[in-house]
């Protein structure tokens, strides 16, 4: 089955630093992954889909990138309302799997 | 405006079946699909399944294959999602999502808010 796993599991980083999460797909799956950002208490929220396409709404400081097997998702300056976990996704053809999260706070 | 408004906090004992309602306005209901999420206590997002609300198509995890249920009723705009013989496990908060598009399978934008479902002896 198909596996999505996501690096890191966690990282802290101070306001205006830029922010690299990778998300890997075990099976190609062009680019339909999208981006979720959940914070504390909260339902997840879509940021980007397509691999690099933004949400309506979502600030331009997010954006994604990749294709196949490898994404990327990338905060150029990171602020305090950043801080939540952030999901990958695999969509439109099922197994629609989340990856594992990762949580991202402010140094 | 959408809205997805979920049915209230379930508490159940192990090898009982809950379901869980979906009540969506807003929007043209058999237009989009809708999933459903759930995320035990403090992990993170596990995809359950998706129904068409057009024609009733599922697509479930495989993991729960021959514990779940995914419908809809048209006629009142409501998804369900019914599990049986529940476990300890299964204790989560349960969420539906609907489709951002007509044509973009389980690419979730609006979630309802949420219903917890305790499973315990």
């Amino acid at each position: 089955d198909l596996q999505m796993t996501q690096s890191p599991s966690s990282l802290s980083a101070s306001v205006g630093d830029r922010v690299t999460i990778t998300c890997r797909a075990s099976q190609g799956i062009s680019n339909n992954l999208a981006w979720y950002q959940q914070k504390p208490g909260k339902v997840p929220n879509l940021l980007i889909y397509a691999a690099s396409t933004l949400q309506s709404g979502v600030p331009s400081r997010f954006s994604g990138s990749g294709s196949g097997t490898d994404f990327t998702l990338t905060i150029s300056s990171l602020q305090p309302e950043d801080v939540a976990t952030y999901y990958c996704q695999k969509y439109n053809s099922a197994p629609f799997t989340f990856g594992p999260g990762t949580k991202v706070d402010i140094k | 405006q959408v809205q997805l408004v979920q049915s209230g906090a379930e508490v159940k004992k192990p090898g009982a079946s809950v379901k869980v309602s979906c009540k969506a306005s807003g929007y043209t209901f058999t237009s989009y699909g809708i999933s459903w999420v759930r995320q035990a206590p403090g992990q993170g997002l596990e995809w359950v399944g998706w129904i068409s609300a057009y024609n009733g198509n599922t697509n479930y995890a495989q993991k729960l294959q021959g514990r779940v249920t995914m419908t809809t009723d048209t006629s009142t705009s409501t998804a369900y999602m019914e599990l049986r013989s529940l476990r300890s496990d299964d204790t989560a908060v349960y969420y539906c999502a609907r489709d951002l598009t007509t044509v973009a399978t389980a690419l979730l934008t609006y979630w309802g808010q949420g219903t917890p479902v305790s499973v315990s002896s």
